[in-house]
């Protein structure tokens, strides 16, 4: 069974840093692409950045805005996705999703989903 | 960056009828087009990939169509149950969703 466990949200000044976790388990985890996606308080859903399975070359994406900011990486040994976020702004304030792409079927996007960490910056 | 656009922002409707809900793309997508379910407190939930293909055990009152820039997911007969938030997302280039659409009852 498919199991994505978030933690690491916490309060925060802005300018300040923060690393969340996702602990997975049930699949694959070196070959999965795997994303964090994040919903600010009473707001629609935002892609955050995805990883690439290692047979896939790894690579990393991010959404504009948070790019040069926040960085996605992978810890095999832990079978753990980490987000590491830098500069926090006011406007990052969210609950952080940990989700997997092609869980069940190849094609599907985030089609398994964590139960989310709150994440809040403010002074 | 991909843009992608829902209408309408907030739908009411009453259980048995039929609503859609449109999703444009500011370029073409293909058909890597996904729909989410969220309710409130909950994480979303998959409905509906590659624009029509429905997710394991989505119950066939779902159905989506649509390539390019025009998408639509159709609920034939409302449930009580699919009283939600639903939202698109492309997946060509990253990923992008829509802004969401409240589908509430009347």
């Amino acid at each position: 069974e498919v199991q994505l466990v978030e933690s690491g949200g916490a309060l925060v000044k802005p300018g300040g840093s923060l690393r969340l976790s996702c602990v997975a388990s049930g699949f694959n985890f070196s070959n999965a692409w795997m994303n964090w996606v994040r919903q600010a308080p009473g707001k629609g859903l935002e892609w955050v950045a995805r990883i690439k399975g290692k047979i896939d070359g790894g690579t990393t994406d991010y959404a504009a805005p948070v790019k040069g900011r926040f960085a996605i990486f992978k810890d095999e040994s832990k079978k753990s996705l980490f987000l590491q976020m830098n500069s926090l702004e006011t406007e990052d304030t969210a609950l952080y999703y940990c989700t997997l792409d092609g869980g069940r079927m190849v094609d599907a996007p985030n089609d398994y989903w964590g139960q989310g960490t709150l994440v809040t910056v403010s002074s | 960056d991909i843009q992608m656009t829902q209408s309408p922002s907030t739908l009411s409707a009453s259980a048995g009828d039929r609503v859609t809900i449109t999703c444009r793309a500011s370029q073409s997508v293909s058909d890597w087009l996904a729909w989410y379910q969220q309710k409130p407190g909950k994480a979303p939930k998959l409905l509906i990939y590659k624009a029509s293909t429905l997710e394991s055990g989505v119950p066939s009152r779902f159905s989506g169509s649509g390539s390019g820039t025009e998408f639509t997911l159709t609920i034939s007969s409302l449930q009580p149950d699919d009283f939600a938030t639903y939202y698109c997302q492309q997946y060509d280039t990253n990923y992008t969703f829509g802004q969401g659409t409240k589908l509430e009852i009347k």
